[in-house]
């Protein structure tokens, strides 16, 4: 089971510059998750999805957008690269129940020079 | 809206002995879970345990235990007989039921010394 994968591990990009992270899952959730984590600093939500077609804003989804096609994939794109943004983001799955945890990637450094 | 504060940045504790990490939480939600997350340099994020807030009785992992104090809002991890590959950063972390939205606290940084 490859669990959630996500690319690229690593990116530096320009101010201005766009991209897409992408994120895919093999377990069959419906619940997906962006977060970012700032240096020394706790994991924070962007945005999530319950379902295919369904997406939400978390606590910071400014600069950002997702959308969820399929069950496996949710792809987070930055349309204008700020400073602001370079962090390390992270892509979470899990079932709908409560009670089992979230699955995340091994995450994506991004740095914006 | 829910807070979770970890006011520990940084502890370190002796190779074999015993270590406990705090976490307070705020919410207004009757019903929530209550998570700690290990990262460790690798960067993965890395579920320790986990405590159900209906439950009265702490939640255990082998060497790790949590003190839950429902009233006081408190979600404190102990590590017993810790080891060198205990070194992470540790985050405590609230989730309202049903909504499946974490929110972390801010982590603290654990250093195991031999």
């Amino acid at each position: 089971n490859a669990g959630v994968t996500q690319t690229p591990k690593f990116r530096i990009l320009k101010i201005g510059q766009s991209m897409t992270l992408q994120c895919t899952q093999d377990m069959n959730h419906n619940y997906m998750y962006w977060y970012r984590q700032d240096p020394g600093m706790g994991l924070k939500l962007i945005y999530y999805s319950v379902g295919a077609g369904i997406t939400d804003k978390g606590e910071v989804p400014n600069g950002y957008n997702v959308s969820r096609s399929t069950t496996e994939d949710f792809p987070l794109r930055l349309e204008l690269a700020a400073p602001s943004q370079t962090s390390v983001y992270f892509c979470a799955s899990s079932t709908q129940d409560s009670n089992q945890p979230q699955h995340f990637g091994d995450g994506t450094r991004l740095s914006i020079l | 809206a829910q807070t979770v504060t970890q006011s520990q940045p940084e502890m370190s504790v002796q190779e074999a002995e015993t270590v406990t990490l705090s976490c307070t939480y705020d919410t207004s939600e009757s019903n929530y879970y209550l998570f700690w997350y290990k990262q460790p340099p690798s960067r993965q994020m890395i579920l320790v345990i986990r405590q159900e807030a209906y439950k009265q009785q702490n939640a255990t992992e082998n060497r790790f235990s949590v003190n839950f104090q429902k009233a006081a809002k408190s979600f404190s991890l102990k590590i017993s007989d810790s080891q060198l590959g205990d070194t992470a950063m540790y985050f405590c972390a609230f989730m309202a039921s049903n909504t499946g939205k974490l929110i972390f606290g801010q982590g603290t940084t654990l250093q195991v010394k031999p």
